[in-house]
């Protein structure tokens, strides 16, 4: 079956621009994650929707950072006035319940630059 | 802080013996242990897990073995084969972590090298 999916898969953009990431979850788990991983580094947990509800939005690192996911489905990260510190791959995960010892299940992520 | 440690950023091990990777933690809360394997490119793909209730979990060529006193687990590989060839994450979860009870905490990720 479909596994989790994101758009697009690169992404180039001036400093100062605002930007949209696009996940869409494998179909019927309810539990959508979004983490960033930099470079030499491994993923690091920014938000954490159930169902269409941010459940836990405390590793987003600053107000210019929102996601949403208004029909419990499909989610988008988007970032405003973006900083060359935001360059790195933006992952996407899916859980089939959320509710613990789930696997969660990553999408190929978005290599953001910002120029 | 990090919560959970990977000492080793590269592992080389000849194709056909064990590759053994390593992973330390330090937030006792966590009950639940994850191996991801991630090739260039691509997002994480999970391997094998673990319950903080166990102390070993076996699938095919891949065991994980967990020490709750030591605060660590590895992941052997055996026998390691050129496909290996990937970075390794190691992640914990608990109610602790961001994201409810399966958001993870990773590693920074051991690369693991299959020698011909």
């Amino acid at each position: 079956g479909a596994g989790v999916s994101q758009t697009p898969s690169n992404k180039v953009t001036e400093k100062g621009k605002y930007v949209e990431l696009r996940c869409d979850p494998i179909s019927g788990h309810t539990a959508l994650y979004w983490y960033r991983q930099s470079l030499g580094q491994g993923p690091e947990f920014l938000i954490y929707f159930q169902g269409t509800g941010a459940a836990d939005d405390s590793g987003l690192p600053n107000d210019r950072f929102f996601a949403v996911r208004p029909e419990g489905s499909v989610s988008t990260l988007k970032i405003q006035r973006t900083e060359r510190g935001d360059s790195a791959v933006y992952l996407c995960a899916s859980s089939a319940s959320g509710t613990g010892n789930s696997p969660l299940h990553f999408g190929n992520g978005t290599r953001l630059t910002v120029t | 802080d990090q919560q959970v440690k990977q000492n080793s950023p590269s592992l080389s091990v000849q194709e056909g013996r064990i590759s053994i990777l390593n992973c330390d933690y330090t937030n006792s809360m966590f009950d639940y242990f994850l191996w991801y394997k991630k090739y260039p490119a691509e997002g994480p793909t999970f391997l094998i897990s673990i319950s903080s209730i166990k102390d070993k979990n076996e699938d095919g060529r891949f065991t994980v073995f967990l020490n709750k006193s030591a605060k660590h687990l590895s992941l052997h590989i055996v026998p390691s084969q050129p496909g290996d060839s990937a970075v390794y994450f190691c992640a914990a979860s608990g109610l602790v972590s961001g994201g409810g009870a399966d958001g993870l905490t990773f590693g920074k990720g051991t690369h693991l090298i299959i020698q011909p």
